[in-house]
């Protein structure tokens, strides 16, 4: 396996519920990222965090609010979602930013109702 | 971590062929690049990386060309078996300082 975690691996929630994505990396790495993965479009960077600072918001809706407490964890926070944001959500860790690939997790696969 | 729905160009081999995937990148700055592979129900897995330095690197029984002119990227997999059916995409740095941009990817299925 990768070395990064991810829970719930599926979550179904409905348009006013809250919740939060769970990310954990056991690499040591100092990078950790979320993507959304949707049917229609290849995967799109969301977040990027880079010791525990974020470093790029890419134009996501305020409705998804991350958070990362230390650099072996990332949280997504989800409040008032859309059903057009039912994806598959990958949270993904590399050593740094810069040139090196990056481990992805399974994903939760989220859908909103 | 299934893509149903993207419409992706699929290739179809039969096991113990040679399989080419095709990646186009849109970005002539990029210095870095990989393929990654995705199965149903998994996040993607690195398989080979290459930089802008360089034109071919092999690995275990793959093998990545790059071909900066024409900004193609292609990944040659040997004697392909039936656990290599996936999604594969490629990914490309944008520029020198960005962040990975993802293609569409391709569906690869292995007939045994």
């Amino acid at each position: 396996e990768t070395g990064v975690t991810q829970t719930p691996r599926h979550l179904v929630m409905g348009m006013t519920n809250k919740k939060s994505l769970k990310c954990e990396q056991h690499l040591g790495h100092n990078a950790m990222y979320w993507y959304k993965q949707s049917a229609k479009k290849p995967l799109e960077l969301m977040f990027v965090y880079s010791l525990e600072e974020r470093v790029e918001n890419n134009s996501v809706p305020s409705r998804f609010s991350p958070e990362c407490p230390n650099s072996s964890h990332l949280f997504l926070h989800l409040h008032t979602l859309q059903p057009e944001d039912s994806a598959l959500y990958l949270c993904a860790s590399s050593p740094g930013t810069g040139n090196y690939e990056q481990y992805f997790g399974p994903g939760t696969r989220l859908t909103v109702t | 971590g299934e893509s149903v729905g993207l419409h992706l160009p699929t290739l179809s081999v039969q096991e113990g062929d040679n399989s080419i995937i095709n990646c186009a990148y849109s970005n002539s700055a990029s210095d870095y690049f990989i393929w990654y592979k995705q199965e149903s129900g998994k996040g993607p897995q690195f398989i080979i990386d290459i930089r802008s330095n360089m034109d071919k690197r092999q690995g275990q029984r793959v093998t990545v060309l790059l071909n900066k002119t024409v900004k193609h990227l292609s990944l040659q997999i040997a004697a392909t078996q039936p656990g290599d059916s996936a999604v594969y995409f490629c990914a490309w740095r944008n520029g020198s300082q960005g962040n990975l941009i993802f293609g569409k990817g391709t569906k690869l299925s292995v007939k045994p």
